[in-house]
């Protein structure tokens, strides 16, 4: 279990309400990353970050946002435009010196009340 | 963007019988192709993974091939066992100034004792 942690395990949020997801990691790794899973579609790419105080958008980053403050945080804040947040999110992270496989936290899983 | 296309969505195979799982993607520029297996109510973990400049690779009972030509990798698991029953992602990853990887929508394999 060492190494990636998220926080909370579970969080619900409230209608018109923005909820911030943690992610900590003590690998020393550059690159770091938010997934979505939601049931038989896999995991679809929200954000993601190679370095300090930069980051990218993925494939779904409408209604989220994120920040890059440390290289070990990556917390990713699931905004009220989100108008379907329900899901399991996962947060990662990999070395930056070659493309190499991704460590997994063991996730969020976020219900609307 | 990269799409990953993966099939079956479900296996179910008896124990001791083989297990093949098949991906496409569409973006040439994918240079690394990692497969994880998540169980239950676990987070996602590599079990094997094989570069572009490689067609074959194996580990034990875990296999993959991949055809950069057609554009499509596949995960062997011979003399399949219980423990092998679990949700299987395949995955392509690209440099895009960053590393980004991008997954299939998984296959969830069920080994029958």
């Amino acid at each position: 279990d060492g190494g990636i942690t998220q926080s909370p395990k579970y969080l619900f949020r409230k209608e018109g309400q923005n909820v911030t997801l943690s992610c900590e990691q003590n690998l020393n790794h550059d690159a770091m990353y938010w997934y979505r899973q939601d049931p038989g579609q896999g995991l679809r790419l929200i954000y993601y970050s190679q370095i300090v105080n930069d980051f990218q958008k993925g494939d779904i980053a409408e209604g989220y946002s994120v920040s890059r403050e440390k290289k070990e945080s990556f917390p990713l804040t699931v905004t009220s435009a989100q108008k379907n947040p329900t899901a399991f999110y996962l947060c990662a992270s990999s070395k930056m010196d070659t493309n190499e496989k991704l460590f997994f936290g063991s996730g969020t899983q976020l219900s609307v009340l | 963007g990269e799409n990953v296309e993966q099939h079956p969505s479900t296996l179910s195979v008896q124990e001791g019988d083989s297990a093949v799982i098949k991906c496409t993607y569409s973006d040439s520029a994918s240079n690394y192709f990692p497969w994880y297996k998540q169980e239950l109510g676990k987070r996602p973990q590599l079990i094997i993974d094989i570069r572009s400049n490689v067609g074959e690779k194996k580990d034990q009972r875990i296999a993959v091939t991949l055809n950069k030509t057609a554009k499509h990798f596949s995960l062997h698991i011979t003399e399949t066992q219980p423990e092998d029953s679990a949700v299987y992602f395949c995955a392509a990853s690209m440099n895009t100034g960053g590393f980004k990887t991008i997954f299939g929508a998984g296959t969830r394999l069920f080994v029958k004792a």
